[in-house]
């Protein structure tokens, strides 16, 4: 079956402790996309890749990072430097820029 | 920034009845798609339609598009307990550097 994984599911964040997100996918999709959710709130882009070794920021990626080595996969950093990082965050994926995006079921991440 | 508002916040219909939802936006768009999730989830789209389409059928759903009035609905039609969920719009604006833009969902309760 194809789709989109994310782990781990729940995160725990010490004070000035770098964490990453996992997100893989087997669809073959060239676009990958991070976004943030807040209760209550949609979804906020914080990064977003169209094809392998380039990314773009979106409208919060402040104190995130990411990277594209492999088309399979998009890791999400959020570094000590975001100071309100207690969210959902939601990785998806699309054959391209207009299309449906796929979404993984979440990385809850939380602070210590 | 988000484009897409839906209407209403919440709504809490009986099992059998039709939803309806409402979704504003303020630009241009290529296309606006409609994704569901489900508590603790990841999103799943729903249905795309274009800005050149007027209405499109997928099962119990239909959605129309009004570009001259920046607007388009989701119904559901004889709701069922497992259409509850939080149900969010999205658009695609026009232009080169567009992304996909969320509103701020509508929770949708169905009372078995």
């Amino acid at each position: 079956d194809g789709g989109i994984t994310q782990s781990p599911k729940y995160l725990f964040r010490k004070e000035g402790q770098n964490v990453t997100l996992s997100c893989e996918q087997n669809l073959n999709h060239d676009a990958m996309y991070w976004y943030r959710q807040d209760p209550g709130q949609g979804l906020r882009l914080i990064y977003y890749s169209q094809i392998v070794n380039d990314f773009q920021k979106g409208d919060i990626a402040e104190g995130y990072s990411v990277s594209r080595e492999k088309k399979e996969s998009f890791p999400l950093t959020v570094t000590s430097a975001q100071k309100n990082p207690t969210a959902f965050y939601l990785c998806a994926s699309s054959l391209g820029r207009f299309q449906p995006q796929h979404f993984g079921d979440g990385t809850r991440l939380s602070i210590l | 920034s988000q484009q897409g508002e839906e209407d209403p916040q919440a709504l809490s219909i009986q099992e059998g009845e039709n939803a309806t939802m409402n979704c504003s936006y303020k630009t241009s768009i290529n296309n606006l798609q409609w994704y569901r999730q489900n508590s603790g989830r990841g999103l799943v789209h729903l249905i795309l339609i274009r800005s050149n389409e007027r209405e499109k059928h997928s099962g119990r759903l239909r959605v129309t598009l009004d570009t001259s009035k920046k607007s388009s609905s989701l119904l559901i039609t004889a709701s069922r307990a497992a259409d509850t969920a939080s149900y969010f719009c999205a658009t695609v604006a026009t232009g080169a550097n567009s992304k996909l833009t969320f509103g701020k969902g509508i929770t949708l309760s169905v009372r078995p």
